[in-house]
């Protein structure tokens, strides 16, 4: 079947510094992407979506890129703050698949003082 | 006010038992789902409704069957529970169409069977 994702690895950076999370996928054919947020024992919070016409997009702090050529996308944070320690999951989907996700395998982020 | 519920928050019991979940949206949304996710974080689908009509069902086993008795509700009842049901099951809930990409999570119950 389709996967998306790695398996979850660990990122640390230090506060202050910027952090790149990255994430395959493996369905050309989705047409949207999002990233989640997820901080322990707590329910996956959205934070930014994508769309498969587009290449990049801004949010607060936040950028997503997506590369349809090699299927890859990435979350950039600018300036880590020590609450952005969570795990960050990538999604993908496609419209009028009744708005199922498939999510990656997650990356633990820790960012130390 | 808590956009997406569901309780309980914890569930232990013992292998064979029957056991219900509960979530309930007050975003007005008219699609729901049912996520489980493993001991390694793995997030995976289960079911969705929309408009309390099932749309994607997972190659779920039986013993999981979910009911909608309305658009704010999609409840999980597992019946005869095995060890490997152990896990968290998240409900979360989108408004379908539109573009809205957005599905709302619910904070997980967290399911042990011993």
């Amino acid at each position: 079947g389709e996967s998306v994702g790695l398996h979850l690895p660990t990122l640390s950076v230090q506060e202050g510094d910027n952090s790149i999370i990255n994430c395959a996928y493996s369905n050309s054919a989705s047409d949207y992407f999002i990233w989640y947020k997820q901080e322990s024992g707590k329910g996956p919070q959205f934070i930014i979506d994508i769309r498969s016409n587009m290449d990049k997009r801004q949010g607060q702090r936040v950028t997503v890129l997506l590369n349809k050529t090699v299927k890859h996308l990435s979350l950039q944070i600018a300036a880590t703050q020590p609450g952005d320690s969570a795990v960050y999951f990538c999604a993908e989907g496609l419209t009028g698949g009744g708005n199922k996700l498939t999510f990656g395998t997650g990356t633990q982020l820790k960012v130390e003082l | 006010d808590t956009a997406v519920s569901q309780t309980p928050k914890y569930l232990v019991t013992q292998m064979g038992n029957d056991k219900s979940i509960k979530c309930e949206q007050n975003l007005g949304h008219d699609t729901m789902y049912w996520y489980k996710q493993d001991s390694k974080k793995f997030l995976k689908i289960m079911f969705s409704y929309n408009n309390k009509e099932l749309i994607i069902n997972e190659t779920v086993p039986n013993r999981f069957s979910p009911k909608s008795p309305d658009k704010a509700h999609l409840n999980l009842h597992i019946n005869s529970l095995e060890l490997g049901d152990s896990a968290v099951y998240f409900c979360a809930s989108s408004q379908h169409g539109g573009g809205n990409t957005e599905a709302f999570f619910g904070q997980g119950t967290r399911l042990t069977v011993v």
